[in-house]
């Protein structure tokens, strides 16, 4: 069965710490994975996206990592802020038929 | 602007109405979704199209009906056969067949039943 399971289910840091979320998948064929931001009441924006040969992509801030052998991905937060507060989403995407297989997400807050 | 709209934003539906959730896109995106989202859980797929005039059930799709008679709207009609729809609702939009296959997601739009 495909599935994505994103760890932890919450998270609480201090602004200007960093943290890491995990996102293991057993999701077959593979095509992409990608990170969402999701802020609260709003709809989830794009962070990352990372194929099959490719092992870490960066955007400010995130850093994303992609072991295509163990099907482990983690997105890696630098010296947080109060507006990174919201949810991280995980999605991979299969090849062929082109569907979405979504996490249920980590919700992060930053506190001040 | 390019981007994907939802309207209301927010929606409060008597129990026994139908109410239908707008969705717009200038993206020129063939494929379009429809997505519900509760409380610790993750997106759910309704409905999808690929096409104009077609369209497929997702996982969810009991009490629930869309149409696509244009490439650039997708709407999707809650109906009183829906036990329990309230939930925040995702309308998405993508490429399809080509490239890296990214969704947009609109705002979303939260539904009340009281």
């Amino acid at each position: 069965k495909n599935q994505v399971e994103q760890s932890p289910q919450s998270l609480i840091i201090l602004e200007g710490k960093n943290c890491t979320l995990q996102c293991n998948y057993t999701v077959s064929p593979f095509s992409n994975l990608r990170w969402y931001k999701q802020d609260t009441g709003r709809g989830p924006v794009s962070l990352t996206i990372m194929t099959f040969s490719e092992n870490t992509k960066s955007n400010g801030r995130y850093t994303a990592t992609l072991d295509a052998d163990t099907k482990q991905s983690s997105l890696h937060i630098t010296a947080s802020q109060l507006s990174d507060s919201a949810s991280y989403i995980c999605v991979v995407t299969t090849s062929g038929t082109y569907k979405y297989i979504f996490g249920t997400g980590t919700r992060l807050k930053v506190l001040a | 602007d390019g981007g994907i709209t939802q309207s209301p934003k927010y929606l409060f539906r008597k129990e026994g109405q139908n109410v239908t959730l707008s969705c717009e896109q200038n993206l020129n995106h063939d494929a379009m979704y429809w997505y519900r989202q509760d409380p610790g859980q993750g997106l759910r797929l309704i409905y999808y199209s690929q096409i104009v005039n077609d369209f497929q059930k997702g996982d969810i799709a009991e009490g629930y009906s869309v149409s696509r008679e244009k490439k650039e709207s997708f709407p999707l009609t809650v109906t009183s056969a829906q036990k329990n729809p309230t939930a925040f609702y995702l309308c998405a939009s993508s490429t399809y067949g080509t490239g890296s296959y990214e969704q947009f997601f609109g705002p979303g739009t939260r539904l009340t039943v009281l």
